[in-house]
């Protein structure tokens, strides 16, 4: 059964620092890995999509990165800034099912 | 905006009552889910269906019941709700529901079950 596992739980950092939040899979037979960005009480933004056959995807200040093969995944976001702080969730498209399989996320806080 | 639509935002029921979360897709869209997401767990898939159809059913308990009269609308039907049913009910839809196609979500329904 896959599961994925975020670390770490929660994150604080002061604006301008960059960073680096890790998501790992135990099935690397996936279509593809998708982050999100969800804030307090609200729904699931997509930031980036990941193809199985890609290695990196990167929008902005963002850069994901996918390695199936040791079942891991990076976001690195540079010059955090206050508006970044928010949950970030990472989940698999699993070849199993139908459906996505999600960690329990990163808390982000960025402080100013 | 990501073309998913849910009503209510907000919902507070007793246990007894029998209400209805809505689900609306402007994308084309022929599958669309529904997904639970409770305090301090992961979230996890209830229903998918395409084309109108359910195909995966990730054992749900019967107090809640899916409807998907036509591929824009999804409805979850609520009764006898018990309080560990509270939690934020997420609708999302994907062009078709084979796992390779990107899932776009709505901003969820906040369930609280007294």
């Amino acid at each position: 059964k896959q599961e994925v596992t975020q670390i770490p739980a929660a994150l604080s950092v002061p604006e301008g620092e960059n960073l680096v939040l890790n998501c790992s899979f135990t099935d690397s037979a996936i279509y593809n890995l998708q982050w999100f960005r969800q804030d307090p009480g609200k729904g699931l933004t997509s930031l980036l999509l990941i193809q199985s056959s890609q290695r990196e995807q990167t929008s902005g200040r963002l850069n994901a990165s996918l390695d199936k093969s040791s079942g891991r995944s990076t976001l690195y976001i540079a010059a955090s800034q206050p508006g970044d702080s928010a949950t970030y969730l990472c989940a698999v498209n699993d070849q199993a099912g139908t459906a996505l399989i999600f960690g329990k996320g990163t808390t982000l806080s960025v402080s100013s | 905006e990501t073309g998913v639509t849910q009503t209510p935002r907000h919902l507070v029921m007793g246990m007894t009552n029998k209400k209805s979360l809505k689900c609306e897709q402007h994308l084309g869209h022929n599958a669309m889910y529904w997904y639970k997401q409770s305090a301090k767990k992961p979230l996890e898939l209830m229903f998918v269906y395409s084309l109108e159809e359910r195909v995966e059913n990730n054992s749900v308990p019967s107090r809640f019941s899916p409807e998907c009269p036509n591929s824009s609308h999804l409805f979850l039907h609520l009764h006898t709700l018990q309080p560990e049913d509270s939690a934020l009910y997420l609708c999302a839809s994907s062009v078709r529901p084979t796992g390779n196609d990107e899932q776009f979500f709505g901003p969820g329904t906040r369930l609280t079950v007294l």
